[in-house]
């Protein structure tokens, strides 16, 4: 079974300064997807960002980038000069299509507070 | 696109009264996923379909869940009777290929009493 685990329950960080959001997974599938989705307090569920684990380049979505250490199983997401916009929950999730099971496994989750 | 749709956004009912969540996908996506999300379990699959075709509904709690997909615009989640333990957020999601991820509805909360 996949797993995916998020240690961070909560995190704080200055506007404009960087943070580093931490993921690993666990799977013994080699092609497979992983995602950071963002919760605002709104509640909707919004793709950030997403990497393919056959590519060894890391995804960038303006200011939010992954570090993707395949042989670590780590997926980190990095949010550059962090807004206020950015205080949310974020949910690391993992697909893996060659099982045949097309659904995400989610993380439980870390809550980023950025403080003005 | 209007997105993902469900209704109602916030349902309030009492225990042993039947709900019912409802969810419009987006157009030509093939998969519709339901979760549930609460504070102690964090985000749970409950069921997905594939074509209108329940492909995996081991998430569903107990028989007092049910859903259906009458067809490709359409889906519902049932609970019948609930219980106070129903209590959460309940997402529907939709995509053309999950491998891209999905596009999630702006979910139901769910309060029985």
């Amino acid at each position: 079974a996949q797993t995916v685990t998020q240690s961070q329950p909560e995190m704080s960080v200055q506007e404009a300064e960087t943070v580093t959001l931490s993921c690993t997974y666990d799977t013994s599938e080699n092609n497979y997807y992983l995602f950071w989705y963002k919760q605002p307090p709104s509640r909707q569920m919004i793709l950030v960002i997403r990497q393919e684990a056959y590519k060894q380049q890391n995804a960038t979505e303006n200011r939010f980038s992954v570090n993707f250490q395949k042989a670590a199983k780590s997926f980190s997401l990095k949010i550059s000069d962090s807004q206020l916009g950015d205080t949310a929950m974020y949910f690391c999730a993992f697909t893996a299509p060659d099982t045949g099971r097309r659904a995400l496994t989610f993380g439980s989750g870390t809550r980023l507070q950025v403080q003005p | 696109d209007a997105g993902v749709i469900q209704s109602p956004r916030h349902e309030v009912t009492e225990m042993g009264q039947e709900v019912t969540l409802r969810c419009k996908p987006i157009s030509g996506h093939d998969y519709l996923f339901w979760y549930r999300q609460t504070m102690m379990r964090g985000l749970e699959l409950l069921i997905y379909f594939n074509n209108n075709v329940p492909i995996d509904d081991s998430g569903m709690p107990e028989d007092r869940f049910s859903a259906k997909m009458p067809n490709a615009s359409f889906s519902t989640l049932k609970i019948q009777p609930s219980e106070p333990r129903d209590s959460a957020v309940y997402f529907c999601a939709s995509s053309l290929r999950p491998q891209e991820g999905y596009t999630f509805g702006s979910g139901t909360r769910l309060t029985v009493v």
